[in-house]
């Protein structure tokens, strides 16, 4: 029962170097988003997808990209890290239901470090 | 500008009482609010959520409870237990009105419960 699965748990780059946050889920669910959080701050959402093919920017895109080419996976590329994004990322996914509950379901998180 | 405001860094509470954490919100088009419980090195975990048309929501020792007319609503936890210490985040959420909808949480900055022995 993995849930969502996010890979790696931990990472330092260097300024300027690029990565791929890795996101998976195997609860078929339509909406995956990306947040991250910084020390002290609640979280804050990155990229969404209502579904494969779509993704949509949230409060704070910039430095961020994202595709969703299946259901399962929502991978979040830095292209040219800056300490700014020294963070705790996470990942989660949804399935709201017209009405229903609509909770989230968060992986265990990424702490990336810029230096 | 903060949608969903915790303005509790942090709350410490004995083992056996009630826990209150409070949280405030601006946008009257949310729909749902839900609460979340994080751990050290762990994602956030779903707890308790409420609908907007509701406004209490019970969960065992969890009540959440939901003032519109004052955009407030709290978290109870009613005997608090040292294994509940853990940041609790307040989270708010509202349908878009386009096709496939824009459905997305918003969060608070959280609250630190100690829950002392």
């Amino acid at each position: 029962n993995a849930g969502v699965t996010q890979t790696p748990k931990f990472r330092i780059l260097k300024i300027g170097q690029s990565m791929t946050l890795q996101c998976t889920q195997d609860m078929n669910h339509n909406y995956m988003y990306w947040y991250r959080q910084d020390p002290g701050m609640g979280l804050k959402l990155i990229y969404y997808s209502v579904g494969a093919g779509i993704t949509d920017k949230g409060e704070v895109p910039n430095g961020y990209n994202v595709s969703r080419s299946t259901t399962e996976d929502f991978p979040l590329r830095l292209e040219l890290a800056a300490p700014s994004q020294t963070s705790v990322y996470f990942c989660a996914s949804s399935s709201p239901s017209g009405g229903g509950n609509t909770e989230a379901f968060f992986g265990q998180g990424t702490r990336l470090t810029v230096v | 500008d903060q949608q969903v405001k915790q303005n509790s860094p942090s709350l410490s509470v004995q083992e056996g009482r009630i826990s209150i954490l409070n949280c405030d919100y601006t946008n009257s088009m949310f729909d749902y609010f839900l609460w979340y419980k994080k751990y050290p090195a762990e994602g956030p975990t779903f707890l308790i959520s409420i609908s907007s048309i509701k406004d209490k929501n019970e969960d065992g020792r969890f009540t959440v409870f939901l003032n519109k007319s004052a955009k407030h609503l709290s978290l109870h936890i009613v005997p608090s237990q040292p294994g509940d210490s853990a940041v609790y985040f307040c989270a708010a959420f509202s349908r878009g009105v386009t096709q496939g909808g824009s459905e997305k949480l918003v969060f608070g900055k959280g609250t630190k419960l100690t829950v002392n022995p």
